[in-house]
């Protein structure tokens, strides 16, 4: 089953503009991943926040994390077109392996 | 330093065959996990092994086994292929099993049964 779920399934923005991509999850956590996936390809691990954070940030990203509504929010300031890919957040719980959602498809438009 | 490594990057076998999936993980790290991603879908959790031991197990059938060796590299079978295997095999590994690491992917292997 898959605990996460990202919002929006798909999202177009012109080259320039600011991606907001959000995730909820179901059950308690330790920490929250976010990894970018180009067509076909493997994944790329972006940044990691835990449970006792709020906020992190990475170059043009931003991560913030809102344990007490299950919910997180990767924000990537000043598209360029090579971020176009899939976005996903993945659950690292006291369970086994990460729990991933289907993922948010970035379009980033010349 | 290398990253993950897998092999084969592609291949093709016939429903009731069986594949082998290899990885090498990131020098030093000695947990390894492998998951399976069907077109348009997450990645899911199939196995984790650490020091040569199985640690975890996602919800699937005994066709699919995985081992580790002593140099941490690992293998995952699949036994009697369905057309529903077809997916993309990607190995994680991350420097032990404790919840908490970054966990680095692979590029993982193209599996088609026909």
């Amino acid at each position: 089953s898959q605990q996460g779920e990202e919002d929006p399934q798909a999202l177009s923005i012109q080259e320039g503009e600011n991606a907001t991509m959000n995730c909820s999850y179901k059950t308690s956590i330790n920490n929250l991943q976010w990894y970018r996936q180009n067509s076909g390809r493997g994944l790329v691990h972006l940044i990691l926040i835990r449970s006792n954070e709020r906020e992190k940030h990475s170059g043009r990203l931003r991560v913030t994390l809102d344990t007490s509504k299950k919910s997180s929010s990767l924000l990537i300031t000043a598209s360029r077109a090579a971020d176009t890919a899939s976005y996903f957040c993945a659950t690292d719980s006291w369970a086994d392996g990460l729990t991933f959602g289907k993922g948010t498809h970035l379009i980033i438009q010349p | 330093d290398a990253g993950v490594t897998q092999s084969p990057t592609h291949l093709i076998k016939t429903r009731g065959q069986h594949v082998t999936l290899r990885c090498s993980p990131i020098s030093g790290h000695k947990s390894v996990s492998w998951y399976q991603q069907v077109l348009g879908q997450g990645p899911q959790f199939i196995f984790q092994y650490y020091e040569k031991e199985e640690r975890g197990r996602g919800n699937f059938p005994d066709r699919f086994s995985a081992r580790q060796f002593p140099n941490y590299s690992s293998e995952l079978n699949v036994n009697a292929l369905l057309l529903g295997d077809s997916a993309l095999y990607l190995c994680a590994s991350s420097p032990w099993t404790r919840s908490g690491n970054t966990i680095y992917f692979g590029e993982g292997s193209w599996l088609t049964v026909v």
